[in-house]
This record gives structure tokens, C-alpha cells and sequence, in this order.
């Protein structure tokens, strides 16, 4: 059971480059997410998707890009890489109705370490 | 600015003895509230939740109780063992199963054998 799949597990940016950050789930889950960690200041919220076709903005969303056009897969684009986004990327997904998210929460994948220099 | 806050960064324990994590949040509109513990260089797990209709949730050695009058929970730990060790992350949504949840910046529990 793979569950959350992050690739690549780390990547050296130069800044200006683009790249993808791969994210897919094998347990059908309608919601997922993107979040970024920083030191000190927890995970917060890049760009989530309700279902395959459906994405918008969270409390970070500058910088990024993500589409969603199938249910397992949720990449997320930067699109000209900042030393500003130098940080840890979490992927997460949810089963998204009541007694899913409460019994189970989110399903987070192991992270991408991004450093952009 | 910071809608859930963990002021504690770090906190010792001996083994066998009780933990006690700490959050508060500012956003009245919360509802749902969640514990995630993370190992390094692994993402978050789940590890207990509560609603805002209750005021303790129970499972195994976890216990979290809600305050919304003090808009304060907290995470219970009982009896602490070694592979606690993590750190935890307290979580709000505003609507379940929604996509904005917002995080705390973390507490680091050592166990101490």
C-alpha cells in the first residue's frame, strides 16, 4: 500500500529554473493538498484540489501552479524558482467526507526538500 | 499572523510519566481539531482528532481535550515511551473534511528512557 507518493525526494534549483514537484495517492481520495514547512512557522497551505478538474488557492499560493485532471495525481509547478521557496513540500490527501477525515485525517507523503540557490 | 499556536517548541519527559502538548487558536469558526506526529524525514501522521461537539476524545494511550471557551486543547500522553519522540503538530480546520487546515509550528517531545 503506497499511499502518498513524493517525487523526487530532494532537488537543487537554480533561481529562475521551473520545475514539478510529482505527488500521487492510490487510495481514491477526492481532496488533496500542497503545503510547504518552514522553520518556525509549522506547515501552511500552497494550493488544494476537491476533486480531479477542481483546484484553488491557500494561504501561500504565489509562485506556484497546480492542475488536477485526474483523481491520483496533484503536481505542483513552480514556475520560476525564489531562494524564498527553499523548503520542505508535503503532499497531502484526504478521503474528504465527515467520518474519513475525522477517524483518519490526512494522508501525508514523506516530503520533497527543495533548495533553490 | 498565526491562527494556531504551539508556545511550547520543545518539552522532556521521563518515560512513564505524562505528557502534556499544548495549542490555542484564535478562529472561532474552527470546528474540527487535529494531533500529527512526525518523525525526521518523514511526513505527518494522524494520530487523534476531536470535533467541537465534544470535549475529549480517547484512543489508547492518547487523550485530547477541547476547551472552546478558552479556545485551548490539548494532547495527553499517557504513560510515555521513548518512541514518542516527535515531533507533534496541532492542526484546526473550519469545516470537515475541508482543505484549509491549519497548523501549529510544532513541540519536539523527548522521552527519556
Amino acid at each position: 500500500n503506497a499511499g502518498v507518493t513524493q517525487t523526487p525526494k530532494f532537488q537543487v534549483l537554480k533561481t529562475g529554473q521551473s520545475m514539478t514537484l510529482q505527488c500521487a495517492q492510490d487510495m481514491n481520495h477526492e481532496y488533496m493538498s500542497w503545503y510547504r514547512q518552514d522553520p518556525g512557522m509549522g506547515l501552511r497551505l500552497i494550493h488544494y484540489s476537491v476533486g480531479a478538474g477542481i483546484t484553488d488557492q491557500g494561504e501561500v499560493p504565489n509562485g506556484y501552479n497546480v492542475s488536477r485532471s485526474t483523481t491520483e495525481d496533484f503536481p505542483l509547478r513552480l514556475l520560476s524558482a525564489a531562494p524564498s521557496q527553499t523548503s520542505v513540500y508535503f503532499c497531502a490527501s484526504s478521503g474528504g467526507q465527515d467520518s474519513l477525515f475525522f477517524n483518519y485525517g490526512y494522508t501525508f507523503g514523506s516530503g520533497t526538500r527543495l533548495t533553490v540557490v | 499572523d498565526q491562527q494556531v499556536k504551539q508556545n511550547s517548541p520543545s518539552l522532556s519527559v521521563q518515560e512513564g510519566r505524562i505528557s502534556i502538548l499544548n495549542c490555542d487558536y484564535t478562529n472561532s469558526m474552527f470546528d474540527y481539531f487535529l494531533w500529527y506526529k512526525k518523525y525526521p524525514a518523514e511526513g505527518p501522521t494522524f494520530l487523534i482528532s476531536i470535533s467541537s461537539i465534544k470535549d475529549k476524545n480517547e484512543d489508547g494511550r492518547f487523550t485530547v481535550f477541547l476547551n472552546k471557551s478558552a479556545k485551548h486543547l490539548s494532547l495527553h500522553i499517557v504513560p510515555s515511551q521513548p518512541g514518542d519522540s516527535a515531533v507533534y503538530f496541532c492542526a484546526a480546520s473550519a469545516k470537515s473534511g475541508a482543505n484549509n487546515l491549519f497548523f501549529g509550528t510544532g513541540t519536539r517531545l523527548t522521552v527519556i528512557p
